[in-house]
């Protein structure tokens, strides 16, 4: 079954550091998602992107966060000065239509700013 | 605005017995409903969702739901649980006005006891 990847699944990095999020969609799939979930919190929505650009965002999404397709077959998420409440499980995914069928997720990575 | 609530945080339960996860949720416009199960250290996976037609829909690992429009429900039920069915359950509701983004639920966390 075709899979949502992520990588890295786990990334540490220092508070004011710029990491960057990579995530590979289902190959015909034509939206992309970011989520993400503080430690025993809800799943919240980041952002959507559809035709090389985004289609929405939420007020999570400030200037810091950015996303990217860069190659056509990636889809990365960038935070450019982590502060230490990004510290969070952020999922992408993905889908053939429009969200209304549900989403194919991927299984995470936990960004960690110390 | 939309809204989901998820009443339980936990729900212990014996194997073989039956479970009901309850959601409820608020929304102005028309909407879709999810269940997604997010098994430890994995991704969301997509166990159900209602679009339109029949109000009781059934998913994958034997889970079913019933949309219950003049109770703003989704509940999800399983007539006889197995200890694999241990995971966090959420809810999700997506709008039919155009929007991408799902709103989550906080997560039941469905313990199944031997």
């Amino acid at each position: 079954e075709p899979e949502v990847t992520q990588t890295p699944s786990h990334q540490v990095t220092q508070m004011g550091q710029e990491v960057i999020l990579r995530c590979v969609p289902i190959s015909n799939h034509l939206y992309f998602y970011w989520y993400r979930q503080i430690l025993g919190q809800k799943v919240e929505f980041l952002v959507s992107f559809y035709n090389n650009e985004i289609s929405e965002k939420s007020e999570i999404f400030d200037d810091q966060f950015s996303v990217e397709r860069p190659d056509g077959s990636n889809f990365t998420l960038k935070i450019r000065s982590t502060k230490l409440e990004d510290s969070a499980m952020y999922f992408c995914a993905s889908s053939e239509v429009a969200a209304t069928y549900g989403y194919t997720f991927g299984s995470g990575t936990r960004l960690t700013v110390v | 605005a939309q809204s989901v609530t998820q009443l339980d945080s936990q729900v212990p339960v014996f194997e073989e017995a039956p479970v009901e996860l309850r959601c409820n949720y608020s929304s102005s416009v028309s909407v879709y409903l999810f269940w997604y199960v997010q098994y430890p250290n994995q991704g969301l996976q997509l166990l159900l969702k209602y679009l339109s037609g029949s109000t009781l829909v059934k998913g994958i690992n034997g889970f079913e739901a019933e949309f219950n429009k003049s109770q703003t429900s989704f509940h999800l039920r399983k007539p006889s649980v197995h200890i694999s069915d241990t995971a966090e359950y959420f809810c999700a509701v997506g709008s039919a006005s155009g929007t991408y983004k799902y709103i989550f639920g906080t997560g039941t966390r469905l313990k199944v006891l031997a």
